[in-house]
């Protein structure tokens, strides 16, 4: 069975400073991977998927995550946060099959001033 | 903006009761999936219908039911409610299969008492 780990529940920075959120997954087949953002009171929204090819992917809000098979790991990252980037952010996994979601417990990002 | 519309936002039911939870996909989107996210938690996979027929179903209870129309809307139906069914529910609306994006809503919260 899929699972997928989220190794911080919680994330404070600085504001401009970087941050790095961490996801690992378990499969035993190939697998898509995504992150999504939800901010207060609001739904989803995906900031980048990986499907194939590089293993380096880019998202929206600058931010960007690799994908690592031998270690099975995609963690997301960021060169300088902004306040506006304190969310919640949710690493999820798909098998491709009927293509549900298998997401993590998230990890609160808080960006101080 | 995601094209994804669900209603009501926010709805509180007494224990035993029956619920239903709509959601209006984006035109031409024939997959939508449902999620339930705990309060804390990533969301849940509760199933997902293609073409008005379900294809795919988490570790949820048959009283969780649900229905996908022509007009590419949907409904999620739960029958006895129980206090642990307070939780935010999602749906997420996709074209096709095979890893694509899926558009969520913003989600009814619903509170069981």
């Amino acid at each position: 069975a899929q699972s997928v780990t989220q190794l911080d529940s919680q994330v404070p920075v600085f504001e401009e400073a970087p941050v790095e959120l961490r996801c690992n997954y378990s499969s035993s087949v190939s697998v898509y991977l995504f992150w999504y953002v939800q901010y207060p009171n609001q739904g989803l929204q995906l900031l980048l998927k990986y499907l194939s090819g590089s293993t380096l992917v880019k998202g929206i809000n600058g931010f960007e995550a690799e994908f690592n098979k031998s270690q099975t790991s995609f963690h997301l990252r960021k060169p300088s946060v902004h306040i506006s980037d304190t969310a919640e952010y949710f690493c999820a996994v798909s098998d491709g099959g009927y293509n549900k979601l298998i997401f993590g417990a998230g990890t609160r990002l808080a960006v101080h001033p | 903006e995601t094209g994804v519309t669900q209603s009501p936002t926010h709805l509180i039911k007494t224990r035993g009761q029956q619920v239903t939870l709509r959601c209006s996909s984006q035109s031409g989107h024939n997959t939508v999936s449902w999620y339930q996210q705990a309060l804390g938690q990533g969301p849940q996979f509760i199933f997902q219908y293609y073409r008005e027929e379900e294809n795919g179903r988490g570790n949820f209870p048959p009283r969780f039911s649900g229905l996908q129309f022509p007009n590419y809307s949907s409904e999620l139906n739960v029958n006895a409610l129980e206090l642990d069914d307070s939780a935010l529910y999602l749906c997420a609306s996709r074209d096709t299969g095979g890893g694509t994006e899926a558009f969520f809503g913003q989600g009814t919260r619903l509170t069981v008492v």
